[in-house]
């Protein structure tokens, strides 16, 4: 059974860094893409960021309100995914979802549990 | 990267159809047939439910559809169940390897 644990949410004050983890298995984890979402309380889902995998490659990409704060990576030899988010403002305050990608058809077919980043002072 | 637009919320009696719009723009709904729609449900993770605009995954009701008209996706919810209340949402390929969601539509049955 696919199955995938986020992990390495928190409270965190304002300009701080945190680092997600979402662990998979049941699958061969480095034949996939992976992403991240996030739910700000009482929102919609937005989408966060995406890794190829290494078969596929190409550059990793960010949504505009992270880009050059958040940093994706994955250590496939271990079936983790990593974000790395610095200077963490308020506003990133929400619960963070890993989701297996699927790189032909871009839909993603597997959700982890969700983690709660709470940025506050 | 601007939201796809849905409906706030829809609502339908048990045994009807009802139809969610998804409205984007040719940067993204418009340019590629590459819209996903994932159901949740109070309280849990997303469901996958829909990809390539109208192909259901394994396991996923017959009951749910989905088509594409210029900038415009919609899923059809047919034989409509108290179950299927949740919010839905569209995701659609923006090129580059970016996506973008849909704002979402709460679905209520009456």
């Amino acid at each position: 059974e696919v199955q995938l644990v986020d992990s390495g949410g928190g409270l965190v004050k304002p300009g701080r860094s945190l680092r997600l983890s979402c662990t998979g298995s049941g699958f061969t984890f480095g034949d996939y893409a992976m992403s991240w979402f996030r739910q700000a309380p009482g929102k919609g889902l937005e989408w966060v960021g995406f890794i190829r995998s290494k078969t596929y490659g190409g550059p990793i990409e960010y949504a505009a309100s992270v880009k050059g704060r958040f940093t994706i990576s994955r250590d496939d030899s271990k079936s983790i995914a990593y974000l790395e988010m610095n200077s963490l403002k308020t506003e990133d305050t929400a619960v963070y979802y890993c989701a297996r990608g699927i790189s032909w058809n871009y839909s993603f077919d597997s959700w982890g549990q969700g983690t709660l980043v709470t940025v506050s002072s | 990267q601007s939201a796809l637009t849905q409906p706030a919320s829809v609502s339908g009696s048990p045994g009807q159809s009802i139809i969610i719009s998804c409205t984007g723009s040719s940067g993204d709904v418009g340019s590629y047939n590459l819209v996903s729609w994932y159901q949740q449900q109070p309280g849990k993770v997303p469901k996958f439910l829909i990809y390539e605009v109208n192909k259901r995954p394994s396991g996923v009701s017959n009951r749910f559809s989905g088509s594409k008209s210029g900038s415009t996706a919609s899923l059809t919810i047919s034989g409509l169940q108290a179950d299927d209340e949740a919010d839905y949402y569209c995701c659609s390929y923006a090129g580059g390897s970016t996506f973008v969601f849909g704002t979402g539509t709460t679905v209520n049955v009456l």
